[in-house]
């Protein structure tokens, strides 16, 4: 079973900051958070992954509670095309194995 | 950099015969690969983990005769589906890892997924 808790889906107006939020309150220490997303009929897309520090790239940051039970991605400034599934997942390293829960349905409105 | 590939996109079979899916890596040599099937608007589901010159690893439940594995290089990975059945019928997604750095660790990255019908 997948370790992590999200809402099920989630509205953000075009151009606003869309905020993920998922709960992981089972983390291990030595568990990463990443965040991965897939956009209809095609393969997931790698977005972040941290560990306990806040992480930011050219696509989201991520928000890692100090206890480390919970996290959230942002994606600053929301496109038409950001409208996905977001899958929030906790693992040792990305070398093993994957365990995905059901996401978030993230629609972007017009 | 960081792309994988899959052939075909799409491949439709008849009931009995069998199929393989090529997973590679474009731009980078993976660690490990492995192989995922969805069902429509259902989450991912892995089906075995594999590594280079190495047998597969199959999740419970996943017919390791019925769904063939072949690492035989660094970038490249197939899956063939034996004696296909219309329950087979899925959308398969192969992934591949590197190892990013010391402090970042592993970065997990999918291929865009084979639609497969079985009629």
């Amino acid at each position: 079973d997948a370790k992590t808790t999200q809402p099920t889906s989630m509205d953000c107006a075009e151009g606003r900051a869309a905020n993920l939020p998922c709960n992981h309150s089972t983390i291990s220490g030595n568990e990463y958070v990443y965040w991965y997303r897939q956009i209809h009929s095609q393969g997931p897309q790698y977005i972040i992954h941290g560990l306990k520090n806040n992480e930011t790239n050219e696509m989201a940051s991520l928000i890692i509670t100090e206890d480390r039970k919970s996290s959230t991605l942002i994606l600053p400034h929301a496109t038409l095309r950001d409208t996905a599934v977001y899958y929030c997942i906790v693992s040792m390293d990305s070398n093993y194995q994957l365990i995905w829960g059901a996401g978030t349905k993230l629609i972007i409105k017009p | 950099g960081a792309v994988v590939s899959q052939h075909p996109s799409r491949v439709i079979c008849k009931s009995g015969t069998s199929v393989k899916i090529e997973c590679r890596s474009l731009d980078f040599q993976a660690t490990t690969m492995f192989w995922y099937r969805q069902f429509p608007k259902k989450s991912l589901m892995l089906m075995a983990t594999s590594n280079e010159g190495s047998k597969a690893t199959y999740e419970q439940g996943v017919e390791k005769d019925k769904f063939l594995i072949n690492h035989a290089s660094l970038t490249l990975s197939t899956l063939t589906v034996t004696s296909a059945h219309p329950e087979d019928s899925s959308f398969y997604i192969c992934s591949a890892s590197r190892l990013a750095g010391k402090l970042t660790g592993y970065e997990q990255y999918f291929g865009p997924g084979t639609r497969l019908t079985v009629t």
